[in-house]
């Protein structure tokens, strides 16, 4: 099974930070890696597909990186509507989820 | 719009069954792999099971199988979970979504339901 590790669990931000979530898979998988947002109370809301691409209707702010075993979601200046907690996800081989990042205000 | 609805969910005791449905709208259901997932109180997401757009593959995680039974019904565009031999630990919301794209199997989730909250207690 392909275990994913996002770093850090907990990130403190202000409005207006650059913030960088990190995702790292157990075994190489291509660029076959989503990431998520997800709200208290809500659904997850899917942000970036393959790696890099940003799903119709996101801001641009949001970008996706990475390839193989080493993945980025980089949010280019944090906005209000951003704190929430963000997943990623494999689907090289099954499906499997990172443990999340919950980003909070400093 | 594109949209899936849970229902079904609910209290039931350490051993019992209970049927998930999901409804599905605004798109060509039977186009679509679907899957459940799962997210157990203050933790993070579990991906349950797969289930290929025509039915003809299904895949679970370790954790349900052989307790839990994906299907679907594409002449009434829904979405079904049996889980049976239920513990303790399956306990959260369970979430439907659909994949990104038509005919695929391994691709990112682009909608998802409201979910459903299951808890199983005596």
């Amino acid at each position: 099974d392909i275990q994913m590790t996002q770093s850090p669990s907990t990130l403190s931000a202000s409005v207006g930070d650059r913030v960088t979530i990190t995702c790292r898979a157990s075994q190489s998988i291509s660029t076959w890696l989503a990431w998520y947002q997800q709200k208290p109370g809500k659904a997850p809301k899917l942000l970036i597909y393959k790696a890099s691409s940003l799903e119709s209707g996101v801001p641009s702010r949001f970008s996706g990186s990475g390839s193989g075993t080493e993945f980025t979601l980089t949010i280019s200046s944090l906005q209000p509507d951003d704190f929430a907690t963000y997943y990623c996800q494999q689907y090289n081989s099954y499906w499997t989820f990172g443990q999340g990042t919950k980003v909070e205000i400093k | 719009q594109v949209q899936l609805v849970e229902s079904g969910g609910g209290v039931v005791q350490p051993g019992g069954s209970l049927r998930l449905s999901c409804a599905a709208s605004g798109f060509t259901f039977s186009s679509y792999g679907m899957h459940w997932v799962r997210q157990a109180p203050g933790k993070g997401l579990e991906w349950v099971a797969f289930i290929r757009y025509d039915g003809s593959d299904k895949y679970y995680a370790d954790s349900v199988r052989g307790r839990f039974t994906i299907s679907r019904d594409n002449s009434r565009n829904t979405l079904y979970l049996q889980m049976n031999s239920l513990r303790a630990e399956d306990t959260a919301v369970y979430y439907c979504a659909k994949l990104r794209a038509a005919g695929t199997t391994w691709d990112a989730f682009d909608v998802w339901g409201q979910g459903t909250m299951v808890t199983v207690s005596s």
